[in-house]
């Protein structure tokens, strides 16, 4: 089956600038995450959709990041206006139970 | 609040010797475990999982963990590195509070020297 889909692969942006990161997930799979990896960090998460509703949100930005799931498929995640601390690395996961799979991600540079 | 502590950042073994990667949790219950391999500029691919029963559990590319309850603790472990298995290693952990949270350890480097 194919895995996760991540688009773009990398993107460089400037301070202040928006950007915005596709997903989509393994077919089936209800469930979708966010995650944001920092260089020298491990993932964290930032939002977990259950079909197009949020499960938690606790540690998403929420006055610069933005996400959504449209009709429980596809998600995008979005982030006006991007800071110097956004560069990060991007991954998309979607799982069926507990298991959890990842795509390769978005890095994502901000100067 | 749970958390995940691997404390080696960067671990250099030769190839064909054995490797032993740490990882410790701190967690009210008994939780749902995992080890993930990321290669550079790649997604994070999952080696092994426990959840319950056996508490030594195989996984992929000849993978082992043992989880123990008693020392909060789930190492990882291979016999004989190979060369392709110089990666970043993160454990995590399923707290199952609600939803499939996923928390991470800050990932340890595996070097591989010929």
């Amino acid at each position: 089956e194919a895995g996760v889909a991540q688009s773009p692969r990398y993107k460089i942006i400037e301070k202040r600038q928006s950007v915005a990161f596709w997903c989509n997930p393994i077919s089936g799979h209800a469930t979708l995450y966010w995650y944001q990896q920092i260089l020298g960090q491990g993932p964290k998460l930032l939002i977990q959709f259950q079909n197009n509703g949020v499960v938690d949100d606790s540690q998403l930005p929420k006055d610069r990041f933005s996400a959504e799931r449209l009709k429980g498929v596809d998600s995008t995640l979005k982030i006006q206006p991007a800071k110097l601390e956004d560069s990060a690395v991007y991954l998309c996961a979607s799982s069926r139970d507990l298991e959890q799979y990842f795509g390769p991600g978005t890095r994502l540079t901000v100067t | 609040a749970q958390s995940v502590t691997q404390p080696d950042i960067h671990i250099t073994v030769s190839e064909g010797a054995s490797l032993e990667l740490r990882c410790n949790y701190s967690y009210g219950a008994t939780p749902y475990l995992f080890w993930y391999v990321q290669s550079p500029g790649q997604g994070l691919q999952l080696l092994l999982k426990y959840f319950s029963g056996d508490t030594l559990v195989q996984g992929i590319k000849g993978f082992e963990a043992e989880f123990k309850r008693s020392q909060s603790s789930f190492n990882l472990r291979k016999p004989s590195v190979h060369w392709s298995d110089a990666a970043e290693y993160f454990c995590a952990v399923g707290p199952m509070e609600y939803g499939n949270k996923l928390v991470f350890g800050a990932g340890t480097i595996l070097r591989v020297k010929s």
